[in-house]
């Protein structure tokens, strides 16, 4: 089956430093790759869609300046949390979805738990 | 607005016993849903999907059915087991949002033993 990774799986920075988290398809190719982000007791929202070769797609409300996007191969996207406050504490979530078949499900990662102190 | 939701946010169910989860969305628009499941501290897992132009579909021990008149989702969970115990979210996409996906609220299923 598909594989998506995340890497690390958690993470505890001061407040004012930037955190970059990985995300990796392992076993097939993914042009679009999805950033969510997830509050305690809370559903997952859709941050941005991260697309291979461009400019990641912001959803409306997300500063694109402070949550840095690069999809820089078929198989890797970075989220880059820049200037961390601890608001910013969540779990951040990627998905990858599988183009060729022209499949609308989406394979995602465990996750990575972000603490901002 | 466009928007899926969760009726119920928690659901205690007797080991062994069938579990129903339902959500309901708003956009007629909507033409694919899925089920997720997500244990603590882990990413969604896929459970079931279904199309628009079906009403119902059936995976091992798991029931999708799908009124698109009442615009309802409902998952079905034959003889839930102590593994079963999570936190379910129904999502849909369109193609007209680039199959991005909209998350309902999430229903957290409580398996007593």
């Amino acid at each position: 089956g598909a594989v998506v990774s995340q890497h690390p799986s958690w993470v505890i920075c001061k407040s004012g430093t930037s955190v970059k988290i990985e995300c990796r398809s392992l076993d097939f190719q993914a042009t679009t790759m999805f950033w969510y982000r997830q509050f305690p007791k809370q559903s997952l929202m859709l941050m941005a869609t991260s697309n291979e070769g461009s400019k990641a797609t912001y959803e409306q409300g997300v500063e694109k300046d402070k949550f840095l996007i690069n999809h820089a191969s078929l198989t890797l996207s970075t989220l880059t949390v820049t200037s961390a406050h601890p608001e910013d504490s969540s779990f951040y979530i990627c998905s990858a979805r599988i183009p060729s078949q022209g499949h609308n499900e989406q394979f995602f990662g465990p996750g990575t738990r972000l603490t901002v102190l | 607005g466009e928007s899926v939701g969760l009726h119920l946010p928690t659901l205690s169910v007797q080991e062994g016993d069938n579990s129903i989860i339902n959500c309901a969305y708003s956009n007629s628009a909507s033409d694919y849903f899925i089920w997720y499941k997500q244990e603590s501290g882990k990413g969604p897992q896929f459970i079931i999907d279904i199309r628009s132009n079906m009403d119902k579909r059936q995976g091992q021990r798991v029931t999708v059915l799908l009124n698109k008149t009442v615009k309802h989702l409902s998952l079905q969970i034959a003889a839930t087991q102590p593994g079963d115990s999570a936190v379910y979210f129904c999502a849909e996409t369109r193609k007209a949002a680039g199959n991005k996906l909209t998350f309902g609220g999430g229903t957290r299923v409580l398996v007593k033993p």
